[in-house]
């Protein structure tokens, strides 16, 4: 399958930060997809993006569509206990399967 | 409420035995997708089916089967020829049209195989 890099692996932040994290890819795609994932739950997805370019928000978090179509970019802001958790990009090619990224762990401070 | 389930939550078995972990959907999405997800790794694709009665194999489709029989669910077997079977599994499922490619998840399965 595709490779998607993302980072960083892992982040420790104290409440009230802003926090950045991306996916890179070798392959341009069509489609960017971000979700969260709580430990021991499945994935719920935040925010899908489908043209290179697109800035979508979805309350605290914003996320791009990158210009070159092989990468994509989360923000959150003003960081909460509750924002704690797994956040992985997937990105999907020509074809209908998604190809998903190896997760940023985000630990939030109080 | 409109989701999807699957079930068990955890589940346990022994080596050489064949299990077979639920996945049912209420949101009247024609695809329906298996992934295996390993500590510290990503989303990896196991099956998937566009379509009732078809289902195609994903990256890591080996010691493992599917049924389609009905569009609302979509079992998976993991089979005793599957080498690692102990992971967390997750079923999904997307909508036709423009919008298809936005997978939801259910809550997962835990499999052990001792």
């Amino acid at each position: 399958g595709q490779q998607l890099n993302q980072s960083p692996q892992s982040m420790f932040i104290q409440e009230g930060e802003d926090v950045s994290m991306n996916c890179t890819s070798s392959s341009i795609f069509n489609t960017w997809l971000w979700y969260k994932q709580d430990p021991g739950e499945g994935p719920v997805l935040l925010i899908a993006l489908y043209k290179a370019g697109e800035l979508t928000s979805n309350g605290r978090l914003t996320a791009q569509f990158g210009i070159t179509r092989k990468d994509s970019f989360l923000n959150i802001s003003a960081s909460i206990p509750s924002d704690v958790g797994i956040y992985f990009c997937a990105g999907r090619t020509g074809a209908n399967n998604l190809f998903f990224g190896t997760g940023t762990r985000l630990t939030v401070i109080p | 409420d409109g989701g999807i389930t699957q079930s068990p939550k955890y589940l346990f078995r022994k080596e050489g035995q064949n299990v077979t972990l639920s996945c049912e959907q209420n949101l009247n999405h024609d695809a329906m997708y298996w992934y295996r997800q390993d500590p510290g790794q990503g989303l990896r694709l196991i099956y998937y089916s566009q379509i009732v009665n078809d289902f195609q194999k994903g990256d890591i489709a080996e010691g493992y089967s599917v049924s389609r029989e009905k569009k609302e669910s979509f079992p998976l077997t993991v089979t005793s020829a599957q080498k690692n079977p102990t992971a967390f599994y997750l079923c999904a499922s997307s909508t036709g049209g423009g919008r298809s490619y936005e997978q939801y998840f259910g809550p997962g399965t835990r499999l052990t195989v001792t």
